[in-house]
């Protein structure tokens, strides 16, 4: 399809596990932003990579979470030791450039619940 | 510290009506605003943009107007149809950061 790709849709894990969650970006897009919406709550920011530059972290809640993107496509994104704080929807967006370009395009997101 | 707000959870107007989603930012920095409509198990769906060089941008029945000096956006949606019925979500930026500060979301019910 033309549109950013996530999975799983849906992850059901337990407390201290690992996750790992994968966004494919559209096509062409060189920057790529992970969010996540908690219950209730608006979208909140994680991390972000624009081509080859250093990804900014500053949206990262702690050092159990971590993200890379290979080949300046697809993106991974690592929670580990999960807690039952963790459990949100977790949301990949994809952008063609900086200026003008600005339009987020959002993937359906990933549902995580930790038990 | 919340950037942007939105202090309207939900709105409920009927539908063939003007449907006034609001929204105020803190941040003078941001230059770019957006505004997002969200169904439920799906992801944000970009609706509407503005830069902050203009006051009004407008596509089809969706029209956003930015009042910079009381740092307010507001997004007019008219006629109002029940498929219309949804979250929206306003978001800003500025060119420096990149990403996008969302508020809390309005939930906006289209009755017939």
């Amino acid at each position: 399809g033309a549109g950013v790709s996530q999975s799983p849709s849906n992850k059901v894990t337990e407390k201290g596990k690992d996750v790992e969650l994968r966004c494919d970006p559209i096509s062409g897009h060189t920057a790529l932003y992970w969010y996540r919406q908690s219950l209730g709550q608006g979208l909140e920011f994680l991390i972000y990579f624009q081509g080859n530059s250093a990804p900014d972290k500053s949206g990262l809640p702690s050092d159990r979470f971590s993200a890379e993107r290979t080949g300046g496509s697809v993106s991974t994104l690592t929670i580990q030791r999960t807690q039952q704080e963790d459990s949100a929807v977790y949301l990949c967006a994809s952008s063609l450039d900086r200026g003008q370009f600005r339009v987020q395009f959002f993937g359906p997101g990933t549902r995580l619940t930790v038990l | 510290d919340q950037q942007v707000k939105q202090n309207s959870p939900s709105l409920s107007v009927q539908e063939g009506r003007i449907s006034i989603l609001n929204c105020d930012y803190t941040n003078s920095m941001f230059d770019y605003f957006l505004w997002y409509k969200k169904y439920p198990a799906e992801g944000p769906t970009f609706l509407i943009s503005i830069s902050s060089i203009k006051d009004k941008n407008e596509d089809g029945r969706f029209t956003v107007f930015l009042n910079k000096s009381a740092k307010h956006l507001s997004l007019h949606i008219v006629p109002s149809q029940p498929g219309d019925s949804a979250v929206y979500f306003c978001a800003a930026t500025d060119q420096g950061a990149q990403k996008l500060v969302f508020g809390q979301g309005t939930r906006l019910t289209i009755n017939p």
